[in-house]
C-alpha cells in the first residue's frame, strides 16, 4: 500500500510557482521521500528526494516538515511542460522497490 | 544507449496468445524492475533484478507472468496465455544501486499491451 496522500488533481498558471503537497504521517526514521512525476505517454521522471532537510536541484524544491509527516513540491516557474502526474513516494532506506500512489494531476494553462 | 529501451512500444496480443517484452537498461546499472500501469493508475511493482539475480518476484500477479535477465543486462518480460486483465502498459526501470538513498530509477517509456 502507499504511504502518502495527495490531492487528486491540481492547476496553476504558468510562471507561477506550483506547490504539491503530500502526506505521510506514518513515515520513519529511515524513510525517504522521493517525487517522481509521468509525462503522458512517458515513463516516470525522477524529480528529487529527501530524508529531513530541505532540497533543492535544478527541477524542483522538496519542503519537509520538522515532523516530516508532510512535504510539498515547488516548481518555482511552471511551464506548460510541467503538466503531468506527479507521485510522492516513502521509500525505506536500503529498500529495492518504489511503490507508487495514485498522484496529483497537474494542469499548468496558459 | 543515454536512456532506458523498450520494444515493442505497442502490442496487440489476441487473448491467449504468448507475448514477450524486452527492456535494455542503461549500460552498466545493476538494478532492473519492472512495472505494470493499468489505465489512470500509478505504476504497480512487478519484479526486481539485481544483475542477473531476480531478488523480488513478490508484484507478479500470476504464474503466467515471468520475468528473465540472464546475462544481468537485457530483461524480458513473458507472459503467456494472456488475458484482457493484462492490457496495461508495462516499464521498465534500471538504477546503478537500486537500493541507495541517492539511486534515482531511469524508466523507459514503456510497452502498451492490448489483449483482444
Amino acid at each position: 500500500d502507499a504511504k502518502t496522500t495527495q490531492p487528486p488533481s491540481m492547476d496553476c498558471a504558468e510562471g507561477r510557482a506550483a506547490n504539491l503537497p503530500c502526506n505521510h504521517s506514518t513515515i520513519s526514521g529511515n524513510e525517504y521521500v522521493y517525487w517522481y512525476r509521468q509525462i503522458h505517454s512517458q515513463g516516470p521522471q525522477y524529480i528529487i528526494h529527501g530524508l529531513k532537510n530541505n532540497e533543492t536541484n535544478e527541477m524542483a524544491s522538496l519542503i519537509i516538515t520538522e515532523d516530516r509527516k508532510s512535504s510539498t513540491l515547488i516548481l518555482p516557474h511552471a511551464t506548460l511542460r510541467d503538466t503531468a502526474v506527479y507521485y510522492c513516494i516513502v521509500r525505506p532506506r536500503g529498500s529495492d522497490k518504489l511503490i507508487f500512489g495514485t498522484g496529483t494531476r497537474l494542469q499548468v494553462f496558459p | 544507449g543515454a536512456g532506458v529501451s523498450q520494444s515493442p512500444r505497442y502490442k496487440v496480443a489476441k487473448r491467449g496468445q504468448d507475448v514477450a517484452l524486452r527492456c535494455d537498461p542503461i549500460s552498466g546499472h545493476v538494478s532492473l524492475f519492472w512495472y505494470q500501469q493499468a489505465l489512470g493508475q500509478g505504476p504497480e511493482f512487478l519484479t526486481y533484478f539485481q544483475n542477473e539475480a531476480q531478488l523480488d518476484k513478490s508484484g507478479l500477479p500470476s504464474d503466467r507472468f515471468f520475468a528473465e535477465r540472464p546475462e544481468g543486462s537485457v530483461s524480458t518480460l513473458k507472459i503467456q496465455r494472456t488475458q484482457q486483465e493484462d492490457s496495461a502498459v508495462y516499464l521498465c526501470a534500471s538504477s546503478l544501486d537500486g537500493g541507495a538513498p541517492g539511486s534515482g530509477y531511469t524508466f523507459g517509456s514503456g510497452t502498451r499491451l492490448t489483449v483482444v
